[in-house]
C-alpha cells in the first residue's frame, strides 16, 4: 500500500511554461513534505519543503502548496527552464518519525 | 567540502556472494539511511540509523544488514539471503534524524548480480 503517490511518470512542458508536479499521501500522521530532484547517476538534492501548518512555501522560481483536506501536495516552477529537466521526488513523514517515505518520482522534460 | 561518499560506483558479484556497500559522511550527521531504487519506482528504505550503535529496519530489510560502529560511517552488507538484488543503492545522512530534516545523498552505487 503505497503511502505516498506521483501519479503522473513523466510531465513535458515547454520552456518559460509552468510545470505543475502532483503527489497525493494517504497518511495522516505525516506533518512535513519535501521535494528533491534527481539527474541522472546522482543523488537527489533538496529542494524546498513545507510543513502542515502552512499551504503555500516559496523559493525562487519553486512554490509548494499544501491542501491537508485532500491529502494532496503540488510543485510548481515558473518560468520552467531546460535545466530543471530531471526527476522529482515528493517525501512526507511525520516530524518526530526517523524516516521520511517517498513517492515513484515524476519525471520532468522541459522543452527549449 | 563536506558530504556523503559512496563506493564504489559500480559493484558486480557473482550470485551467492555476500557484498558491502560504503558509505561514509563528513557532515556531523547523527542520522544515516539506505535506499533501495528499482527502474521507475521511488526510494524504498532498507535500514536507517538515528545515532551510533543503533540501527532500526526500514520496509525492505530483509536480505541486508548494516552496522553503526563510527558516527561518520554506515556500511550495508548485501547478504545472499536477497532474493533479487541487482539494484541502484543510495545513501543518505541528516542532521539529527527527525522527519523536518531534508536529508543529503551520496551518488550512489550500482549493484549488478551476475
Amino acid at each position: 500500500d503505497q503511502q505516498v503517490k506521483q501519479n503522473s511518470p513523466s510531465l513535458s512542458v515547454q520552456e518559460g511554461r509552468i510545470s505543475i508536479l502532483n503527489c497525493d499521501y494517504t497518511n495522516s500522521m505525516f506533518d512535513y513534505f519535501l521535494w528533491y530532484k534527481k539527474y541522472p547517476a546522482e543523488g537527489p538534492t533538496f529542494l524546498i519543503s513545507i510543513s502542515s501548518i502552512k499551504d503555500k512555501n516559496e523559493d525562487g522560481r519553486f512554490t509548494v502548496f499544501l491542501n491537508k483536506s485532500a491529502k494532496h501536495l503540488s510543485l510548481h516552477i515558473v518560468p520552467s527552464q531546460p535545466g530543471d529537466s530531471a526527476v522529482y521526488f515528493c517525501a512526507a513523514s511525520a516530524t518526530n518519525a526517523g524516516k521520511s517515505t517517498f513517492g515513484d518520482g515524476t519525471t520532468l522534460t522541459v522543452k527549449p | 567540502d563536506g558530504g556523503i561518499t559512496q563506493s564504489p560506483k559500480y559493484l558486480f558479484r557473482k550470485e551467492g556472494q555476500n557484498v558491502t556497500l560504503s558509505c561514509e559522511q563528513n557532515l556531523n550527521h547523527d542520522a544515516m539511511y539506505w535506499y533501495r531504487q528499482d527502474p521507475g519506482q521511488g526510494l524504498r528504505l532498507i535500514y536507517y540509523s538515528q545515532i551510533v550503535n543503533d540501527f532500526q529496519k526500514g520496509d525492505i530489510a530483509e536480505g541486508y544488514s548494516v552496522s553503526r560502529e563510527k558516527k561518520e560511517s554506515f556500511p550495508l552488507t548485501v547478504t545472499s539471503a536477497q532474493k533479487n538484488p541487482t539494484a541502484f543503492y543510495l545513501c543518505a545522512s541528516s542532521a539529527q534524524g527527525r522527519g523536518n530534516q531534508p536529508q543529503h545523498f551520496g551518488d550512489g552505487t550500482r549493484l549488478s548480480i551476475l
